[in-house]
Order: structure tokens, then C-alpha cells, then sequence
């Protein structure tokens, strides 16, 4: 039981290049949240997903779509990264939403845009 | 006003004290409350739900005040790995909207 795992722990892109961040869960949660972690700043809600097939906006969802074709899988891309977006990602499950249950996170994406 | 305020730290404590952190929240509304523990470049991990009768978990103690807006937590005879940052969560699901609202941590340093 591997949790909640995240692809990759770590990658460096240039300014403009996108790419996808790969979050899988295998404890069949409901519940997906991507977040970035940014020094002083507190981890922020970037979107988060109810269910199969649903997502939806956080508090920092600019620059970010995100995508929930399965179950097991939240997927979260930038596509024309940013300087601003050098961050710390987690991603997170629950059975239930935030408000009523513990929440899982992964071990974190690190990313610097050049 | 921040939405979640905690004190950053670091609280530098020896092994065996009791230490004490707080967090306030400026949303009324704010339905539910977590502290989550955070070592060094790791993920957060859930350490206890808070309750509005405060609940205890070992040497772990939880309260919340709504009437002031803050929760705390209590941490008695302080071991060397219970140095981590604290996190204070907040939420609010409201109108189909989930709102998670982490505060930015008080870190805790345990000396020998």
C-alpha cells in the first residue's frame, strides 16, 4: 500500500516550457487537492477534485488546469510555467472531503522555473 | 488580516517541557479544525482533529474557542522528535465550495 506517490520528486523547467505532475492514490479516496508550498506563505489550494471526472478551483488556481479521468489519478499541469511558480507541490486524498477527514499527502514535487 | 495566523518560531524548548501554540482564524463561519506536523522538506501528516470539548491524544491536548477564533495545542513533556513545524488548518465547505486554509507553521526546536 503505497499511499499517495507523486511524479517526479523533482525537475527543473525554463520559463514557458509546460509540463504535468502526476499524483496517484491507491487508498480509493473520493477526495483529490493539489497545493503549492512556498516559504512564509503556508501550503495553498491550487484545485481540488470531489470525485471521477470533477474538479474544481481552489485559491491559487491561475496558471494551473487539472484533470481527474480516473479514479486513482489527479493530474495537474502547467502550461506555460512562470518564475512565480517555482514552489513546492503536494498533492493530497481523502476519503471524505477536508472538512470531515484526515488528509493524505504525498511526499512533494519540487519545482524551479528559470 | 491573514486567515490563519500562527506564530512562526521557532520555540526552542528543552526535553520534558510543556509548550503551548495557538492559531487564529478571522472567518466565523470556519467549520472544522486540524493540526498537521510537517518535518523538514517531508509532507505534512495529520496529528489531531480539534474538537469543540478539546480532545487529548497522549501527551497531545487540542482546544478550540470560537467565541475567540483560536485553537491551540498543548504539548507536554516535549521529546526530541516532536521537533517538526506545527500547522494549523482551517475549514469551511460552503455553497459546493471547499475551503482548506493552512497557516504558514510554528516551528518547535527540542533541546537536549
Amino acid at each position: 500500500n503505497a499511499g499517495v506517490t507523486q511524479t517526479p520528486k523533482f525537475r527543473v523547467l525554463k520559463t514557458g516550457q509546460s509540463m504535468t505532475l502526476l499524483c496517484a492514490q491507491d487508498m480509493n479516496h473520493e477526495y483529490m487537492y493539489w497545493y503549492r508550498q512556498d516559504p512564509g506563505m503556508g501550503l495553498r489550494l491550487i484545485h481540488y477534485s470531489v470525485g471521477e471526472g470533477t474538479t474544481a478551483k481552489g485559491e491559487v488556481p491561475d496558471g494551473y488546469n487539472v484533470s481527474r479521468l480516473k479514479k486513482q489519478n489527479f493530474l495537474l499541469g502547467l502550461e506555460s510555467a512562470a518564475p512565480s511558480q517555482t514552489s513546492v507541490y503536494f498533492c493530497a486524498s481523502s476519503s471524505r472531503g477536508a472538512s470531515t477527514d484526515t488528509q493524505y499527502f504525498g511526499p512533494g514535487t519540487r519545482l524551479t522555473v528559470l | 488580516r491573514k486567515e490563519v495566523e500562527q506564530d512562526p518560531g521557532p520555540f526552542n524548548v528543552p526535553e520534558g517541557a510543556t509548550v503551548a501554540f495557538n492559531c487564529t482564524y478571522s472567518n466565523s463561519a470556519s467549520q472544522s479544525f486540524f493540526w498537521y506536523r510537517q518535518d523538514c522538506r517531508k509532507e505534512p501528516k495529520l496529528l489531531m482533529s480539534v474538537y469543540s470539548s478539546g480532545n487529548e491524544d497522549g501527551r497531545f491536548t487540542a482546544q478550540l474557542n470560537r467565541a475567540s477564533q483560536y485553537i491551540s495545542l498543548l504539548i507536554r513533556d516535549s521529546k526530541l522528535s516532536d521537533s517538526a513545524t506545527y500547522l494549523c488548518v482551517v475549514t469551511l465547505f460552503s455553497g459546493g465550495y471547499q475551503k482548506v486554509t493552512f497557516g504558514t507553521g510554528t516551528k518547535l526546536q527540542v533541546i537536549p
